[in-house]
């Protein structure tokens, strides 16, 4: 069964630093990758979907990385603002197209 | 472009009674539709999920039930609702493999 985990489960930074949130997963064998962001009591915001063949995907100030080999994935903020504080959340896709969460990293950047 | 509605937004019911959370999808046709659960201190876990009309999958056996009566409608129900069914209930809907996902429902069972 594949199992997700995600470090820290909480950070917290000063503004304009750049910042790594890690996730990990048990089985290798994966589809594809998805990072989420979520505000306290709202609905997850998808940010980056990394797939199978791909190694990382960028999305502005976001940049995510996938080393399948080592099952293990990366979120790279660059100049993390306050308004980037929210969960991040990590999920896998298996064979069909089901995702598997991490527990999330809670981070507050502040002003 | 497409939209993912759930509602009620919150509810609060007690222990014993019926259940009806409803989640709708707009601009796509023949979405994969999703139901997730957010408990307290807990990760998101896959509820049910469905690939057609009237084709639901459970990932977990449990007090509730899931149909899609129509093409982009979900809809996620008890008959008898738990304290254990409290939680963050949330929709999400796919067209091949990005995941997106609806506001929510907060579920508070007294």
């Amino acid at each position: 069964k594949q199992e997700v985990t995600q470090i820290p489960a909480a950070l917290s930074v000063p503004e304009g630093e750049n910042l790594v949130l890690n996730c990990s997963f048990t089985d290798s064998a994966i589809y594809n990758l998805q990072w989420f962001r979520q505000d306290p009591g709202k609905g997850l915001t998808s940010l980056l979907l990394i797939q199978s063949s791909q190694r990382e995907q960028t999305s502005g100030r976001l940049n995510a990385s996938l080393d399948k080999s080592s099952g293990r994935s990366t979120l790279y903020i660059a100049a993390s603002q306050p308004g980037d504080s929210a969960t991040y959340l990590c999920a896998v896709f298996n064979a069909g197209n089901m995702l598997t969460f991490g527990g999330g990293t809670r981070l507050m950047v502040k002003p | 472009s497409q939209t993912i509605h759930q509602w009620p937004a919150t509810l609060v019911q007690p222990v014993g009674s019926p259940l009806s959370l409803e989640c709708t999808v707009e601009g796509t046709s023949n979405p994969n539709l999703y139901w997730y659960r957010q408990a307290a201190g807990r990760g998101l876990q896959l509820l049910f999920y469905s690939v057609g009309i009237g084709q639901i999958s459970s990932e977990v056996p449990q007090n509730l039930s899931a149909s899609r009566p129509q093409d982009r409608q979900f809809i996620l129900s008890s008959k008898k609702l738990l304290l254990s069914d409290s939680g963050f209930y949330l929709c999400a809907w796919s067209a091949s493999i990005e995941q997106f996902f609806g506001p929510g429902t907060r579920l508070t069972v007294l």
